[in-house]
């Protein structure tokens, strides 16, 4: 079945460094990949996504590119800020017998240290 | 704001009650979602549906129980709190397309003691 697994965290970095996060996926078809941001203490949301293979998705200085011959959806930032800090999870939708089910990772907690 | 609204934010029930979340979306979304998120895993999904009237099970649906009478409104009822059942619970709206995404509540924190 589909799948999506995120490098497990958690990840500590300094104000300004670069960040990736690793993500691939499984599935069957073509899925759509997304990012989702987790603050603490609230609800997840949408950071970015992408459609079709060699999209960029990009928001708020995060991009992520869909890559199919790696099947690999990883999401880097060049300059991470204090307020970054959250969890991250990764996610793709893909259509199953009519409808649209979505598929989770697991989350990757992101520390950044002033 | 429109999104999606989920109360209560916080409940502590004994083991064996029975409560409702509320969710309720201002979006016109076909579909919404109910998750629960155990510490420091992923999202599971309990319950979905795809419109009113229409609802269909997850990945882990027992003990709970859903109902769709309109587009707006989609309530999670727990009949006989468990402890297993401790968990922080997110109802999401979505349109029915593959790259629309999810808009999420900000979720009910709930403990059975």
């Amino acid at each position: 079945g589909d799948s999506v697994t995120q490098m497990e965290g958690p990840v500590t970095l300094s104000e300004e460094a670069f960040l990736t996060i690793n993500c691939t996926y499984t599935a069957t078809g073509y899925p759509s990949l997304f990012w989702y941001v987790q603050y603490p203490g609230e609800g997840l949301q949408l950071l970015l996504k992408a459609t079709k293979a060699d999209d960029k998705g990009s928001n708020k200085g995060f991009e992520a590119t869909y890559r199919k011959e790696t099947t690999s959806f990883h999401l880097e930032k060049g300059s991470v800020q204090v307020s970054d800090s959250a969890v991250y999870f990764c996610a793709l939708s893909s259509p199953t017998s009519g409808t649209y089910k979505y598929i989770f990772g697991t989350g990757t907690r992101l520390k950044v240290l002033a | 704001n429109a999104g999606v609204t989920q109360t209560p934010k916080f409940r502590i029930l004994k083991i064996g009650q029975s409560m409702t979340l509320q969710c309720a979306q201002d979006m016109n979304h076909n579909y919404m979602y109910w998750y629960r998120q155990d510490p420091g895993m992923g999202l599971k999904l309990i319950y979905y549906s795809v419109g009113a009237g229409i609802t269909d099970k997850g990945e882990v649906p027992n003990g709970y129980n859903v109902s769709r009478s309109t587009t707006e409104d989609f309530p999670l009822r727990l009949e006989l709190a468990a402890p297993s059942q401790t968990s922080v619970y997110f109802c999401a709206s979505s349109y029915n397309r593959e790259d629309y995404g999810y808009t999420f509540g900000s979720g009910t924190r709930l403990t059975v003691v």
